[in-house]
């Protein structure tokens, strides 16, 4: 199985708002309402930011928010800030307790 | 507070075998998945498997079937991934981090596995 289809990268200036998609098929985003989405610093371990497409864990800002309609999901970030910029990965349930994860987007901040 | 704890850097040579090592705390280590995640140099995040130490069931990502084993000892609270038999292709950082429902809510800080010649 083939990792979800992130864009490589995405950019944007302070204060506005990004998406970042995460394209699969039916047999994973499109199957099952638990994608989650994964911010990731340099040299540091990957953050929950997003569970179970929309959801968000305590303490993560309500600038990020998920969504997904049929095999896509998506990330948006509103009100970009300099600490967003980082790697975004979403993840997405498959089968047999098992997920799969995207490829990444590097999010620049202008 | 939640933490899970990994095993130091390792460098090896191929052929070499290794246990690597993840302690969960502040939480009861049976009832949750542990998960461990790939993430080759400058490459993106991959399911390496997952373990229930209540009971041990194991679950493997396709890529790494046979060729990584997955263990846990719920008596101190660790699970493990190793290998009997390491390539270089099996340099990279691998986290270790708890499921709760569907999304891995806490991670380890990473344990660099170099294998080089």
């Amino acid at each position: 199985q083939s990792a979800l289809t992130q864009p490589a990268s995405v950019s944007g200036s302070p204060g506005q708002s990004i998406t970042i998609s995460c394209t699969g098929t039916s047999s994973d985003v499109g199957g099952y309402d638990y994608v989650s989405w994964y911010q990731q610093h340099p040299g540091k371990a990957p953050k929950l930011i997003i569970y179970d497409v929309i959801n968000r864990p305590s303490g993560v800002s309500n600038r990020f928010s998920g969504s997904k309609s049929g095999n896509t999901a998506s990330l948006t970030i509103s009100g970009l800030q300099a600490e967003d910029e980082a790697d975004y990965y979403c993840n997405s349930y498959i089968r047999s307790t098992l997920g799969i994860f995207g490829g990444g987007t590097r999010l620049t901040v202008l | 507070e939640v933490q899970l704890v990994q095993s130091g850097a390792e460098v090896k040579k191929p052929g070499e075998s290794l246990k690597i090592s993840c302690k969960g705390s502040g939480y009861n280590f049976t009832t949750y998945w542990i998960g461990w995640v790939r993430q080759m140099p400058g490459e993106g995040l991959e399911w390496v498997g997952i373990i229930f130490p209540g009971d041990s069931d194991i679950r493997y990502g396709p890529s790494f079937q046979g060729h990584v084993t997955i263990s846990a000892d719920k008596s101190i609270s660790t699970a493990f991934l190793q290998w009997s038999s390491l390539k270089a292709s099996d340099t990279a950082i691998y986290y270790c981090a708890r499921r709760s429902g569907d999304p891995f809510d806490y991670w380890g800080q990473g344990t660099l596995v170099t294998v080089s010649s």
